[in-house]
């Protein structure tokens, strides 16, 4: 049973491009959690996602970013027009949504703006 | 929303005990407490959960009193390998949106030879 996914692992990117994270949830996991970490920080929430939608996304700054979780494949982080700020370590977790139920991580996508 | 609160940092030696106490006052009749271990570069790892009194499984123990308004994170015979940032949480992820596990700045254990 394969784990959370995430890629790419690192992932660079020039000031003004777009950067776009992919994450694969555990096998029969329907809900998403996306973190930012910087160095020596704890995990920021970003965004929660069910299948096809969005529960909560006040972590999320409202502009530049967004993220999906389609019916069919990965959940997406998308940046657009990064900037230096941006440039941080980005963790997705998942889990089935059950009572006591624990969040899966994947092991990141780190995330370097030039 | 309970919120915890932990030590930054603890120092220990191979083969001791090491035990991490959480505060959570304000802790929630249906909230249970979950604890994720942090190696760099990785993402959270599931340790351990419980609601009252003792769990333990092959990696930790979890006390917790009768009030529950903190619990202990127990790791017996520390290794080098347990050097990581240990996070405490507490909610309870079946209510929905109305819960989002949220990550303090965790215990940053350094295990020395």
């Amino acid at each position: 049973n394969a784990g959370v996914m995430q890629n790419p692992r690192h992932l660079v990117r020039r000031r003004g491009q777009e950067a776009r994270l992919r994450c694969s949830p555990m096998k029969g996991h329907s809900h998403v959690y996306w973190y930012r970490q910087l160095p020596e920080e704890g995990l920021k929430f970003m965004v929660y996602l069910q299948k096809e939608n969005i529960i909560d996304e006040s972590g999320m700054p409202k502009e530049r970013f967004s993220a999906e979780f389609p019916k069919e494949g990965p959940s997406i982080l998308r940046i657009q027009q990064v900037v230096r700020g941006d440039s941080a370590a980005y963790f997705c977790a998942s889990s089935p949504g059950a009572a006591n139920s624990p969040l899966h991580f994947g092991n990141g996508t780190r995330l370097t703006v030039t | 929303l309970a919120k915890t609160t932990q030590p930054i940092s603890m120092d220990s030696y191979e083969g001791q005990e090491v035990n991490i106490t959480c505060s959570h006052n304000n802790i929630a009749t249906n909230d249970y407490i979950t604890w994720y271990q942090q190696f760099p570069s990785q993402g959270p790892r599931f340790i351990i959960q419980g609601y009252k009194t003792k769990v333990t499984n092959e990696v930790a123990s979890l006390f917790i009193p009768a009030d529950r308004k903190s619990s202990t994170l127990s790791l017996p015979r520390v290794s080098l390998s347990d050097t990581a940032v240990y996070y405490c949480l507490v909610g309870d992820i079946a209510s929905g949106g109305s819960y989002i596990p949220t990550f303090g700045r965790g215990t940053s254990l350094i295990v020395h030879p």
